[in-house]
């Protein structure tokens, strides 16, 4: 069975510092895709990034950085200089494929908390 | 473009009631997921629909239901409500075709009492 983990349940930092956000995952196919989610007080998942096995490329859009590695299973996040609005909840996910449809693994999420 | 929209955002129900829920999808987005949401468990597949047929189905018991109509909107219908039921309920929409990004609603709020 496929699995996600998210050993961080909480993190602080105060505004301007770094902060990694953790996650490692199970899946025995050879295809597959991460995620990562962004869940602000309003409720709503927002879509951060997707990543497929095959592509272990590092990605920076901004602020964020993704680490990838398959050898070690795990697919980390770094937000550089934190903002007070970067307080969310962040999930990481990887994507089953079943009968053709797309089912979302969620890791338990890092509820982030940056302090002005 | 419009995002996905859920209706309502809240809701209270008594225990044994029945639930209905609703998604109206991006358009052209012809995949809607539904996820529960709760402190406990997490995030938690519940099932998705394509072309209004189930594809996949999370493990919940036969009170969790759903459906989708030709215009790709989808409900879902919890029976003989209990008071674990209560939590957030997010519907995801995507292309359908392939590992695509799936977009969330802002979810119902499902209060059991």
């Amino acid at each position: 069975a496929q699995k996600v983990t998210q050993a961080q349940t909480e993190i602080s930092v105060v505004e301007k510092e770094d902060v990694t956000l953790d996650c490692v995952y199970e899946t025995r196919d050879t295809t597959y895709y991460l995620f990562w989610y962004k869940q602000p007080p309003s409720g709503e998942l927002v879509f951060l990034i997707r990543r497929n096995s095959f592509d272990e490329q590092n990605e920076i859009s901004g602020r964020y950085s993704w680490n990838f590695q398959k050898s070690t299973s795990s697919f980390n996040f770094t937000i550089t200089a934190s903002q007070v609005v970067d307080s969310a909840v962040y999930f990481c996910a990887l994507s089953e494929k079943i009968q053709g449809a797309q089912k979302l693994v969620f890791g338990q999420g890092t509820r982030l908390t940056i302090n002005p | 473009k419009a995002g996905v929209t859920q209706t309502p955002r809240y809701l209270i129900k008594t225990r044994g009631q029945q639930v209905t829920l609703s998604c109206s999808p991006i358009s052209g987005h012809r995949s809607v997921s539904w996820y529960q949401q709760t402190p406990g468990q997490g995030l938690q597949f519940l099932f998705e629909y394509f072309s209004e047929t189930q594809r996949n189905k999370g493990n919940f018991p036969g009170r969790f239901s759903g459906r989708q109509f030709s215009n790709s909107r989808s409900e879902m219908n919890v029976s003989t409500l209990e008071l674990g039921d209560s939590a957030l309920y997010l519907c995801a929409s995507t292309h359908g075709q392939g590992a695509n990004e799936a977009f969330f609603g802002q979810g119902t709020r499902l209060t059991v009492v």
